[in-house]
């Protein structure tokens, strides 16, 4: 098993362009999760989806947009980068809820907005 | 709402030495609560997890944690740190749906740990 990959591992943007990091889990979850992580903030929930088809806002969704066509598959979108998006953005997912199931995570994706 | 806060941002501490990395939680009832560990330029991984069994939780690489509900606590513990303990450190916590919980963690700001020879 991959367990959870994330693509691309790097990428700088340029103030208003637009991107999708795509998310891929082989251990059939239902849970899935995008986080980003701020030198001193921990890790902050953007959106999460309880399964296909289905999607919530965490925390901080503002500026994100996100999609779970396939089981296996959660998209993070950017429709207009902001410096302030410049973050590591990590993918996870979990067999069911959180509290009973351990979240397994993706190695990041590292954004930078110029 | 359940939160984290984990007493402070950077610990040292020499190869040999008792590893101790502070947690808090707050929360009206009681929580589930988890420490993770992430390795420079990796994601995070589950350590362990307390979610109302026993008190004293043993987690990989001889990590342990004990749940104290009148400290309102879950502090990290290693006898004797290693090298390749370095690294930086999350406590997080939830609630079971059940008791009005939701499919989410909340993370602690994150302890790092340096470990010197």
């Amino acid at each position: 098993n991959a367990g959870v990959t994330q693509t691309p591992k790097f990428r700088v943007l340029k103030t208003g362009q637009s991107m999708t990091l795509l998310c891929a889990q082989d251990m059939n979850h239902e849970y899935m999760y995008w986080y980003r992580q701020d030198p001193g903030m921990g890790l902050r929930l953007i959106h999460y989806s309880v399964g296909e088809g289905t999607t919530a806002k965490g925390e901080v969704p503002d500026g994100y947009n996100v999609s779970r066509l396939k089981k296996q598959n959660f998209l993070l979108g950017l429709e207009s980068a902001a410096p302030s998006q410049t973050s590591v953005y990590f993918c996870a997912s979990s067999y069911h809820a959180a509290s009973a199931y351990e979240q397994y995570f993706g190695p990041g994706t590292r954004l930078t907005v110029t | 709402a359940q939160s984290v806060t984990q007493l402070g941002s950077h610990v040292s501490v020499s190869e040999g030495a008792l590893v101790l990395l502070r947690c808090n939680y707050s929360s009206s009832v009681p929580p589930y609560l988890f420490w993770y560990v992430q390795y420079p330029n990796q994601g995070l991984q589950l350590l362990l997890k307390y979610t109302s069994a026993a008190t004293l939780v043993k987690g990989i690489n001889g990590f342990e944690a004990e749940f104290k509900k009148s400290e309102t606590s879950f502090h990290l513990t290693k006898p004797s740190a290693h090298m390749s303990d370095a690294a930086e450190y999350f406590c997080a916590v939830t609630l079971s749906v059940y008791l009005g919980g939701s499919e989410k963690l909340v993370f602690g700001k994150g302890t790092k740990l340096t470990v010197n020879p």
